[in-house]
C-alpha cells in the first residue's frame, strides 16, 4: 500500500517547455487534487477531480491542464512553462463518509514535486 | 476580508503541555469545512483533522481536537500532550462548496510555526 505517489520528485524546465506531473493513489479514493505551494505560503488549489473522468478548476488553473482517465491517476500538465510556475506541487487524494452522524474526511498527500522553471 | 486568518506566526509550547492554534474564517457559503494540516521541516504535508459546517460535535483525532465555534467563525486546533515531533508549521484551511463536484474553493491560512521545547 504505497498511498499517494508523485513523479518526478524534482524537475528543472526552461521557459516554454512542457511537461506532465504524475500522481497515483492505490486507496481507491474518488477525489484527487493538485495544489501548489510557493515559499512561505499555504497551498493553493490548481485543479481537483471528484471522480474518474471529471475535473474542475481550483483557484489557480491558468497555464495548467489535467486529466483523470483512470481512477487511480491524476495528471497535471504544464503547457508552456513560465518562471511563475516555479513551486512545489502536491497531489492529494481523499475520501469522505457519513459516520455516526458526522461527515468524516481523510486526505492523503504525495511527497511533492519541486519544479524550477528557468 | 481574509478568508482564513491565523494570527500566530509562531508559538512555543513545553513538551507534554497542551497548545491551541488559532484560526478564524470568513464565508457566506452554508456548506463549508475546516481542515488542519501539519508540515514538518521535511516539507511533507500531513492532514490532521476535518470539521464540517453541519457537524454538531467537535472533531477529534487522537491528540488533535478542533474547537469549532460556528457563531464566532473560529476553528482552533488543540494539541494535547505536545511531543517534540509536533514541531512543525500548521496550516488551517477552508473548503467552500461540495466534495461531490462542481464548485469548490479551498483557501489556506498563512500558517503557525509551532516549536515544542523539551
Amino acid at each position: 500500500n504505497a498511498g499517494v505517489t508523485q513523479t518526478p520528485k524534482f524537475q528543472v524546465l526552461k521557459t516554454g517547455q512542457s511537461m506532465t506531473l504524475q500522481c497515483a493513489q492505490d486507496m481507491n479514493h474518488n477525489s484527487m487534487y493538485w495544489y501548489r505551494q510557493d515559499p512561505g505560503m499555504g497551498l493553493r488549489l490548481i485543479y481537483y477531480s471528484a471522480s474518474e473522468g471529471t475535473t474542475d478548476k481550483g483557484e489557480v488553473p491558468d497555464g495548467y491542464n489535467v486529466s483523470r482517465l483512470k481512477k487511480q491517476n491524476f495528471l497535471l500538465g504544464l503547457e508552456s512553462a513560465a518562471p511563475s510556475q516555479t513551486s512545489v506541487y502536491f497531489c492529494a487524494s481523499s475520501y469522505s463518509s457519513q459516520r455516526e452522524g458526522r461527515f468524516k474526511v481523510e486526505q492523503f498527500f504525495g511527497p511533492g514535486t519541486r519544479l524550477t522553471v528557468l | 476580508a481574509q478568508k482564513i486568518t491565523q494570527t500566530q506566526p509562531g508559538m512555543f509550547v513545553q513538551e507534554k503541555e497542551a497548545v491551541t492554534l488559532d484560526c478564524t474564517y470568513d464565508t457566506s457559503d452554508p456548506s463549508y469545512g475546516l481542515f488542519w494540516y501539519k508540515q514538518p521541516s521535511s516539507g511533507e504535508m500531513i492532514f490532521l483533522i476535518y470539521q464540517g459546517s453541519y457537524d454538531q460535535q467537535n472533531a477529534t483525532e487522537g491528540r488533535y481536537s478542533l474547537n469549532f465555534q460556528k457563531a464566532r467563525k473560529s476553528a482552533n486546533l488543540v494539541i494535547s500532550a505536545s511531543q517534540l515531533g509536533d514541531s512543525a508549521m500548521y496550516f488551517c484551511a477552508m473548503r467552500e462548496g461540495s466534495f461531490s463536484g462542481g464548485y469548490q474553493k479551498v483557501t489556506f491560512g498563512t500558517g503557525t510555526k509551532l516549536q515544542v521545547i523539551p
